[in-house]
């Protein structure tokens, strides 16, 4: 059972254009979720969290928003710069099942000139 | 750097034959973590440890895998019986900041089974 859900697959964005990454899952156990960025051979690098008491949060360019009642979250990238091309993941834990990470499928994303 | 190292970075074996992997936090940490992460997939839970305790296994993790963290710092996984559906980024995490959600990744191992 695929409990968080992420698209679009891939993504080609011009250099300057926003990205937009949704993710919806369905277990309203989970309390956090985090938005890994992975380069191809290196391990997922954390990139911003948010909580389910926050609608948005902001970290220079990355911004996640976040609407509980839809049981959905998404990223934008702003400016997006050919050096975001990477693969991003969205993921989902629950502290009441020692906060072990459930991801999404992850969203290829090419930034091209 | 993300204050976790893994060894070996990449690993070749045959079908049959037991390969180990080991995931070296920087500083103590009371949980570690190991996930499996495929081709063209997001990682997958396998394991955690809260100190040398392993306390849970998922379902992914068959009788052919073990994982241990003898001392509560260092952990290593092994392999039994190599099958080449076993060939997958092996990854380990841990939690950093104070916050036991916040998981950060070691490099990881890939493992190629022949």
């Amino acid at each position: 059972q695929q409990q968080v859900k992420q698209s679009p697959q891939s993504l080609i964005v011009q250099k300057g254009g926003i990205s937009i990454i949704n993710c919806a899952y369905e277990n309203t156990a989970f309390d956090y979720f985090p938005w890994y960025q992975q380069f191809p051979g290196k391990g997922p690098a954390l990139l911003i969290a948010i909580r389910p008491d926050v609608s948005e949060k902001k970290e220079g360019r990355f911004t996640i928003s976040f609407n509980k009642s839809a049981k959905q979250f998404s990223l934008h990238i702003m400016d997006s710069q050919p050096g975001d091309s990477a693969t991003y993941f969205c993921a989902a834990s629950d502290a009441g099942t020692a906060s072990k990470l459930t991801f999404g499928t992850g969203t290829r994303l090419q930034v091209t000139l | 750097d993300t204050g976790v190292s893994q060894d070996p970075r990449h690993k070749i074996t045959k079908r049959g034959q037991n390969v180990t992997f080991r995931c070296d936090p920087i500083s103590e940490h009371n949980r570690l973590y190991w996930y499996r992460q495929t081709l063209g997939q997001g990682p997958e839970f396998l394991t955690y440890f809260q100190n040398e305790a392993q306390l849970e296994k998922s379902r992914l993790l068959s009788d052919r895998f073990s994982a241990e963290r003898p001392k509560g710092s260092f952990s290593t996984l092994e392999i039994q019986r190599t099958e080449q559906g076993d060939s997958a980024m092996y990854l380990c995490a841990i939690p950093t900041g104070g916050f036991q959600e916040t998981q950060y990744f070691g490099p990881g191992t890939r493992l190629l089974v022949l």
